[in-house]
């Protein structure tokens, strides 16, 4: 399809709880990203995908969040043991290179609004 | 300081106005992107640009690499163009990089 599919669109855990959240990019979209925006403009970057292949996990907090993109479903992103602060949306995009064109947009999801109480 | 800086973070303007949101970087960078967030929160690509200037309906965005400084400009705005726009950049790579954010401008156009 044409768009980004994130599921759920809300998510409440108890702390402590696990939590998981999926996003199907868009067919032939080989690059994913999940950002988490905690404040209302404050966006960080959590991992990218190049198809099934960790592209750039630098901003992952190993301890808890995980992260994977397999063939033929979609991609996740869970989250163990879950604390107050991890409250926040969860984006998903992904983007694709064209031949001959050095840059090609990225395709947000809905976002996945993870609430911990 | 934050490597993305957006001006206004807030800025009113009446149905009909010519609106300009203005967005800095010091980073290098391979590309520049425009989002739009609107309340709901689902966010839009508007451009993606590396040079010059890109148009598309009343919305123009430009880029100018050397002084690393990128503007939005929306002609004859609307109600329904309030929302947050956001500056985002990605430092290499281009479209498989990842992007650094502005803090946004939130705009409300009343009519």
């Amino acid at each position: 399809g044409e768009e980004v599919a994130q599921t759920p669109k809300h998510l409440v855990r108890g702390e402590g709880q696990k939590a998981k959240l999926y996003c199907a990019p868009i067919k032939g979209h080989s690059y994913v990203f999940w950002y988490q925006q905690v404040l209302k403009n404050e966006f960080k970057f959590l991992i990218s995908f190049q198809n099934e292949n960790v592209f750039d996990e630098t901003g992952m907090p190993k301890e808890r969040f995980s992260a994977k993109c397999l063939p033929n479903s979609p991609c996740s992103l869970e989250i163990q043991a879950t604390k107050l602060e991890d409250s926040a949306v969860y984006f998903c995009a992904s983007s694709q290179v064209l031949r001959g064109e050095a840059n090609y947009g990225y395709t947000f999801g809905s976002g996945t609004r993870l609430t911990v109480v | 300081k934050n490597e993305v800086e957006q001006s206004p973070q807030n800025l009113t303007a009446q149905e009909g106005e010519f609106i300009t949101i203005n967005c800095s970087y010091s980073v290098g960078i391979s590309a520049l992107h425009w989002l739009q967030q609107h309340p709901g929160g689902g966010i839009v690509s508007l451009f993606m640009l590396s040079s010059g200037k890109k148009k598309h309906g009343r919305l123009i965005a430009t880029i100018n690499i050397q002084e690393k400084h990128s503007s939005l400009h929306i002609t004859a705005s609307h109600p329904r163009d309030s929302a947050v726009y956001i500056c985002a950049v990605s430092d290499y790579g281009g479209a498989t990089n990842k992007l650094i954010f502005g803090t946004g401008t939130l705009l409300a156009v009343q009519p």
